[in-house]
């Protein structure tokens, strides 16, 4: 089964620093998918990459998928206190299911 | 925006009981999820439903546990006999495609609390 890794856990950062969170697969990914988690809400729908290489912005958050398909990143740039949340990274395997990393927890201190 | 709604939002009840969850997709999707996140793991999937049968389900989605759309609008998931480690965040998601850009929308989640 494909397994997806996040890094960091958790990461703790100051109001209009930039950071990046990413993910890794054990196997080549077909579609990763980025969603972001408030607490104790739903999921919401960021960013989907397919083509290696492939690079999407929406305002300050910038998602890439490496040339191999095997690794993405999500970088925030000058992060604000809206952008805290659970942030998860997904593909789809074999079965169509999609299934997601453990998460990045990310808080902005004002 | 159209979105997909789960009630109730939270729910406790006592070991044993039974439990049903309800969503309402969008609209105009055809696919169906259910996937469930204990507190502080994963958010893990357990089945996904399309013309009115199961297409994939994990280990996780045995006999305890049952989907249906009983109606053009609802898509239920049916807890029997629940056990405490039942108690998690049961979210449901649509999309309109099986495959390729598939996006699902999740729902708010219910939140399931089993005494």
């Amino acid at each position: 089964s494909q397994e997806l890794e996040q890094s960091p856990q958790s990461l703790i950062v100051q109001e209009g620093k930039n950071l990046t969170i990413n993910c890794t697969s054990s196997k080549t990914l077909y579609g990763l998918y980025w969603y972001k988690q408030k607490y104790g809400e739903g999921l919401i729908f960021l960013m989907m990459l397919q083509k290696g290489g492939e690079e999407k912005s929406h305002e300050k958050i910038t998602a890439k998928l490496d040339e191999k398909k095997q690794q993405s990143s999500l970088h925030i740039t000058a992060s604000q206190p809206s952008h805290a949340g659970i942030y998860l990274c997904g593909a789809v395997n074999a079965g169509n299911m999609l299934t997601f990393g453990g998460g990045t927890r990310l808080m902005v201190k004002p | 925006e159209p979105e997909v709604t789960q009630t109730p939002s939270h729910q406790v009840t006592q070991m044993g009981q039974e439990v049903i969850l309800r969503c309402v997709p969008i609209s105009n999707h055809l696919y169906f999820y259910w996937y469930r996140q204990i507190l502080g793991q994963k958010v893990e999937f357990l089945v996904s439903f399309y013309n009115n049968e199961i297409s994939e389900k994990s280990e996780i989605f045995d006999d305890q546990f049952s989907v249906e759309r009983p109606d053009g609008s609802n898509f239920t998931l049916k807890i029997r006999s629940t056990k405490l480690e039942d108690s998690a965040m049961y979210f449901c998601a649509s999309s309109d495609s099986r495959s390729g850009a598939n996006v699902l929308t999740f729902g708010a989640g219910s939140r399931l609390t089993v005494l």
